[in-house]
């Protein structure tokens, strides 16, 4: 049963530290997308890699957030220094070809105090 | 800017009547669009989806509809079923999907009482 992982699932922090969110994706899939949910926004495309390479990451607040994939089997997101407006649920999403199969994981509910 | 948008917070149906969840677009590039349900705790699954050369795309219960001129696309339910209550989000993507990019709407919060 092929899914994609997340950790952790819930994080609270102070703000000023650094959070870390990594998820592994599906095995074989090539594209790793990282979406942030807010009440107000719905879900927000933060960044998305093809075959590792960062293809867009416009949705994301440069200053504070990073994303990377050491490798195929893993993604990172990054919030450092972390505040109260990050607090969100992350979703990251692997693919394959085609929209359709783009699954994501289960999320990681972050808490910035 | 919200390039897709749910007006629709919350619906609330009866069990065995008909739900009908609405998103409108304003990109005229969108092609391609789908519906994502999310239970709580859980990552959004794929639903339906619809390609822009079509106007209704059935599967089961579900029925998407497109209406490019409004930029406007609906799913239908029928018959509502209690298990069907979860949030819904509407997505769009251009360029018939190579990039593989999506945006999502806000989401509509489906409850079905039995």
């Amino acid at each position: 049963d092929a899914r994609v992982t997340q950790t952790p699932r819930h994080k609270v922090t102070e703000m000023g530290q650094e959070v870390t969110m990594r998820c592994q994706p599906i095995l074989g899939h090539n594209t790793v997308f990282w979406y942030r949910q807010t009440m107000m926004q719905g879900l927000e495309l933060l960044a998305y890699f093809r075959n590792r390479a960062p293809l867009d990451d416009s949705g994301m607040p440069k200053d504070r957030f990073s994303a990377e994939m050491p490798d195929a089997t893993l993604a990172t997101l990054k919030i450092q220094p972390s505040e109260p407006r990050d607090s969100a649920v992350y979703f990251c999403a692997s693919g394959g070809y085609g929209l359709e199969t783009q699954y994501f994981g289960p999320g990681t509910r972050l808490l910035v105090l | 800017d919200q390039q897709v948008k749910q007006n629709s917070p919350s619906l609330s149906v009866q069990e065995g009547r008909i739900s009908i969840l609405n998103c409108d677009y304003t990109n005229s590039m969108f092609d391609y669009f789908l519906w994502y349900k999310k239970y709580p705790a859980e990552g959004p699954t794929f639903l339906i989806s619809i390609s822009s050369i079509k106007d209704k795309n059935e599967d089961g219960r579900f029925t998407v509809f497109l209406n490019k001129s409004a930029k406007h696309l609906s799913l239908h339910i029928v018959p509502s079923q209690p298990g069907d209550s979860a949030v819904y989000f509407c997505a769009a993507s251009a360029g018939s999907g190579n990039t593989g990019k999506l945006i999502f709407g806000q989401g509509t919060t489906l409850q079905v009482k039995p």
